[in-house]
Formats: C-alpha cells, structure tokens, sequence
C-alpha cells in the first residue's frame, strides 16, 4: 500500500505539455522527488524539490508543490517520444526512507 | 562518474533454488540500499546500510532473505530458497549519506519458475 498517490496512465500527444500529478500523505517531507524508469532499466533522478519551496524549473521540467494540499506536479514542456516512460512520486519525511507512489505510465503518441 | 552498478541483470531460477545479486554503489556513497520492485508498484525498501552496518532491515524477510556489505562498499543480497512470489526487480540506490539523494542502479529482474 502506498501513502503517496499517483494516476496511473497519462496520454499526452508529441509536442504538447505533460502534467502529472501526485499527492502525498506526510506533511513533514523534507524533500519530494520525481524520479524516470524507462523499459528494463533502474529509476532515474529527474528533479527534486525542497519543502520550502513552490517551484522548481529545469529545462523542460517545472514541479510545483502545494504544501496545504500535499500536492506535488511534474510538468514536461514539449514532450517527446524519449519521454515516455514510468514516472515515480516519492516523498522522504525526516528520516532517509523514501515512499514511493505506484508510477505514472506516460504515453507518447506522434 | 560511474553510476550504481548490479549485475546479473536477469535471472530466471526455479523455485526453490538460491540466487545472489550483487552491487557496487557510486564511489564514496556510504549508504547503500536494497529495494523490491514488483510489477505495476513503486520500489520497497528491503534494507539499509551505513558502511559496512546495516541500519535498518525491519522491511527484509529474514527467513529466506539474507545481505552482506563486508568492507563498506559493494553488497550482496541473497535468496534462499527463492519462492514464486519472489519474482520481481530488485534494485540497487547509494547515497553519500543517509539524507542525501538516493541513485538508482539498473535493477537485476528476477523470474522464479
């Protein structure tokens, strides 16, 4: 079971802007993470957030929190085929473990 | 700078066997992770260590399940016997500490038949 809630599958056409959404459950995370896994491979490190922060932008990456709703976004500009793939919410509270959601599955269609 | 590195990368055993996975966490990470990944799931964690000591294996099913990190940097996480339901990715993460970001290795896929 998971504290952190993920959609599970977003289509999104070649070009246009993808947002996913994810919300968390502990309001003391310190840090909040977005992290890629492509077929067959580990997680990636996309970006990451600091609690104090609202935004954080990256290239074609912005994540937005929403700390009073526990709501964490990734938004990718421009996506692209390379981008598809499962993308991982996780939360870290205070200590070191990290809680992952279940993975966002996006689709990139021409 | 090389990432996390885990090798095999696919396993496929019948059940009942043993299987060892290996890995060697980034250079200077002292803090090496375990996790379970089943399908469709975001990763679990298995265990924990600093160093060579492990810090938290409250998550790991000490009756078949068993990992080592004898000098502080690589580790092996061992199956014994391996069950059906233990079919799924574990992956390997190190970080520099235990607060710091966690790097992912590629994962060793395993299939118990």
């Amino acid at each position: 079971g998971e504290d952190v809630e993920q959609s599970l599958f977003l289509s999104v056409r070649e070009g246009d802007s993808s947002v996913i959404n994810c919300t968390y459950t502990d309001s003391s995370s310190t840090y909040l993470y977005w992290y890629k896994q492509e077929p067959g491979a580990g997680l990636q490190l996309l970006t990451y957030i600091f609690s104090n922060m609202d935004m954080k932008q990256d290239q074609r990456l912005t994540v937005l929190l929403n700390k009073k709703d526990k709501h964490l976004s990734l938004r990718i500009a421009d996506t692209q085929t390379g981008d598809s793939a499962i993308y991982f919410c996780a939360e870290r509270p205070n200590d070191y473990k990290l809680s992952f959601g279940a993975g966002t599955t996006v689709t990139v269609r021409a | 700078e090389a990432g996390v590195v885990q090798s095999p990368r696919y396993k496929i055993i019948e059940k009942k066997q043993p299987v060892a996975f290996w890995c060697n966490p980034i250079s200077g990470h002292n803090t090496l992770y375990w996790y379970l990944q089943n399908l469709g799931q975001g990763p679990e964690l298995l265990i924990r260590y600093e160093n060579e000591e492990a810090v938290d294996d409250s998550q790991l099913p000490k009756d078949r399940f068993s990992a080592e990190r004898l000098k502080g940097v690589d580790s092996t996480l061992k199956i014994q016997p391996a069950e059906l339901g233990d079919s799924a990715v574990y992956l390997c993460a190190s970080s520099l500490g235990e607060t710091e970001t966690q790097y992912f290795g590629p994962g060793t896929r395993l299939l118990v038949l």
